[in-house]
Parts: C-alpha cells; sequence; structure tokens
C-alpha cells in the first residue's frame, strides 16, 4: 500500500515570505499527485496537481514539484498571504483495481503572521 | 455555486442511536466517495461508489454502510454510534475513476453523546 507523509506539521511564515511544503511517498507507481487546502471547518480544495510525466507545475501563486527518483514532491506558495493560512495536504493516487484512489498524507498547517 | 451539498453541516446523536448523513452533487460525477477526518488527521477513506458499484475499504468498520440511490445523492448511515466516531465526515466527487480531480462538499461535524 501506500503511506504518505509530510515533513513538518506546522509551518510557520510571514506575510510575503514564500513558503514551501513537503511531502513524501513510498510507492514508485503512483502516478498522480494533488494538493489540497483545508481551511477551518471545510472540506479539502484543490489547489494544484501534477502527473508523473511532468517535474514541475505552476499555478497562480504556486508551483508544485516532483522529484520521482526520491518519491518527494513540494508545494511553494510565493508570497504568502494571510489567507493562505490553511492544512495543506499532498494526495498521491495510484492504480488499484483499474481506479485511481488518492492516499492522503497527515497535512501541513501553515500560519501566516501578518 | 455549491456542487457538493453536505447535509446537516453539524449533526448531534447519541451513542448507539443511528444517524444517517447525506451527501448530494451537481456536477453529474460517477463517482462519490465518503471520507471521515479526526482533529488534525488526514481524511481516511471509508468507501466509494464507482456509478452504482460499491467499492468498501478493508479496514473501514461494518458499523458503517453506504447507500447511492441515484447519480446525485449518496448516503452514510452508522448503525450505532460510538463515542471514537466523532468526526468530520466529508463526502467527494471525482467525474470518472481515474486521474481525477475530487470535488470535496464542506462536511458533516458528528458530535456522539
Amino acid at each position: 500500500g501506500e503511506s504518505v507523509g509530510l515533513h513538518l506539521p506546522t509551518l510557520s511564515v510571514q506575510e510575503g515570505d514564500n513558503s514551501i511544503i513537503n511531502c513524501a511517498y513510498s510507492n514508485s507507481a503512483s502516478d498522480y499527485f494533488i494538493w489540497y487546502k483545508q481551511e477551518s471547518g471545510k472540506g479539502p480544495q484543490f489547489i494544484i496537481d501534477i502527473r508523473s510525466n511532468m517535474d514541475k507545475r505552476q499555478g497562480q501563486r504556486v508551483t508544485v514539484l516532483l522529484n520521482k527518483t526520491v518519491k518527494h514532491l513540494s508545494l511553494q506558495i510565493a508570497a504568502t498571504q494571510p489567507g493562505d493560512s490553511a492544512v495543506y495536504f499532498c494526495a498521491v493516487s495510484s492504480r488499484s483495481g483499474g481506479s485511481y484512489i488518492p492516499t492522503f498524507g497527515r497535512g501541513t498547517s501553515l500560519i501566516v503572521h501578518p | 455555486d455549491a456542487m457538493v451539498i453536505q447535509n446537516p453541516r453539524y449533526q448531534v446523536t447519541q451513542f448507539g442511536k443511528p444517524v444517517t448523513l447525506s451527501c448530494s452533487q451537481t456536477l453529474n460525477h460517477n463517482v462519490m466517495y465518503w471520507y471521515q477526518q479526526k482533529s488534525s488527521q488526514a481524511p481516511k477513506l471509508l468507501f466509494h461508489y464507482y456509478d452504482k458499484d460499491f467499492n468498501n475499504e478493508a479496514d473501514t468498520p461494518d458499523n458503517f454502510q453506504s447507500r447511492r440511490p441515484n447519480t446525485s445523492f449518496c448516503f452514510l448511515d452508522i448503525r450505532s454510534p460510538g463515542l471514537g466516531d466523532a468526526a468530520m465526515y466529508l463526502c467527494a466527487t471525482s467525474r470518472d475513476a481515474g486521474e481525477e480531480t475530487q470535488y470535496f462538499g464542506p462536511g458533516t461535524r458528528l458530535l456522539v453523546l
């Protein structure tokens, strides 16, 4: 089975700094990776995804990097804002019985100080 | 516009009293999922439906059941809630079973007294 872990349970940054949240996975056959943001009292919200045939993908203020060699992915948030404060989960998918069922990591709580 | 709707947002039940949580979607997605999330933990998949095909996770307790009467609705039934079942229950959908983004509802927070 897949195990997914995040390197830090909590990350504190100052407003305007760049944030980097890391995630490690165990299954080398994993081929779809998603980052979710979960604000207090809400369901996870999709941020960005990447497939195994890519090593970098950029969105608005966010970048996901995938290193398949060491089975590691990261989420970079540029110019972090107080509204970015939330718990961030990586989710990793592997084909299982013909369907992709994502396994969630434990989450990193991002705290942005004004 | 809400795409994945969960009702109620908060549910209080008594120990051992059956409870049903509901989820509906306006996305016409084939796959619907139920997750349990306890405080400071990752969402844990309980089961999912691909269309009408039910898929139970191996470690989901028998106390948890699900029904999907049509594409739009999915229910989570907890037959005899214990104190350990207090959690946030998240419903999610995806268009298909593949490399697909999941869309989550806001969750139902269950409190067991």
